[in-house]
């Protein structure tokens, strides 16, 4: 079946503006995570959705960043007034749980960057 | 708040030789321990896993140990080959209302040929 799409790939932006990012889940997976993914780094945990229950936002880190999760599907990132250090490949995973396990499939990828 | 640190940060191997990356984690809570591969430019990828009530698990040439008293575990590989050469993640998953990761921040492994 599908895995996890993203949507743009690369996505170019001025300082300041808004940006909203894409993540379509494998269908029936209940849990989404997204993930900040700078040059030659590690990923950073950014916000966790699992069924309806309210999201992890631990992660986010300023009020710029926002993310929903419509219908336990789709998912949207949403980075205000870009700034420069936003630059970053941005990650989304979703995962079933079945069996207590949390293999995570993740998607392409975003790659923002801020000028 | 929850750590996941990751040793070393890079390990360059002949090809054949063994590889050894070590993680330690803070959250007592963790229950499962995914190790992810990331090739140049690919998605990571999920290689093994190991939950909380089994020390050591094997698949073909990988294997993970877990220690939870100390909190570390390890991920071995034998007899590498050059498309071993990738970033290697560990992480520490624990089922506190969910299953939020936190990953270490990866091994680059170079197997020379």
């Amino acid at each position: 079946g599908a895995g996890v799409s993203q949507s743009p790939s690369n996505k170019v932006t001025e300082k300041g503006k808004d940006v909203e990012l894409r993540c379509d889940p494998i269908s029936g997976h209940t849990a989404l995570y997204w993930y900040r993914q700078s040059l030659g780094q590690g990923l950073e945990f950014l916000i966790y959705f699992q069924g309806n229950s309210a999201p992890d936002k631990s992660g986010l880190p300023s009020d710029r960043f926002s993310a929903e999760r419509t219908g336990g599907s789709v998912s949207t990132l949403t980075i205000q007034r870009t700034q420069q250090e936003d630059s970053a490949v941005y990650l989304c995973a979703s995962s079933s749980l079945a069996g207590g396990r949390n293999e995570q499939f993740f998607g392409p990828g975003t790659r923002l960057t801020v000028l | 708040g929850e750590n996941v640190e990751q040793h070393p940060s890079t390990l360059s191997v002949q090809e054949g030789d063994s590889a050894v990356i070590k993680c330690t984690y803070s959250d007592s809570a963790s229950n499962y321990f995914p190790w992810y591969k990331q090739e140049l430019g690919k998605r990571p990828q999920l290689i093994i896993d190991i939950r909380s009530n089994v020390g050591e698990k094997k698949d073909q040439r990988i294997a993970v140990t877990l220690n939870k008293t100390a909190k570390h575990f390890s991920l071995h590989i034998t007899e590498t080959q050059p498309e071993d050469s990738a970033v290697y993640f560990c992480a520490a998953s624990s089922y506190t209302g969910g299953f939020k990761t936190i990953f270490g921040a990866g091994t680059r492994l170079f197997v020379k040929a």
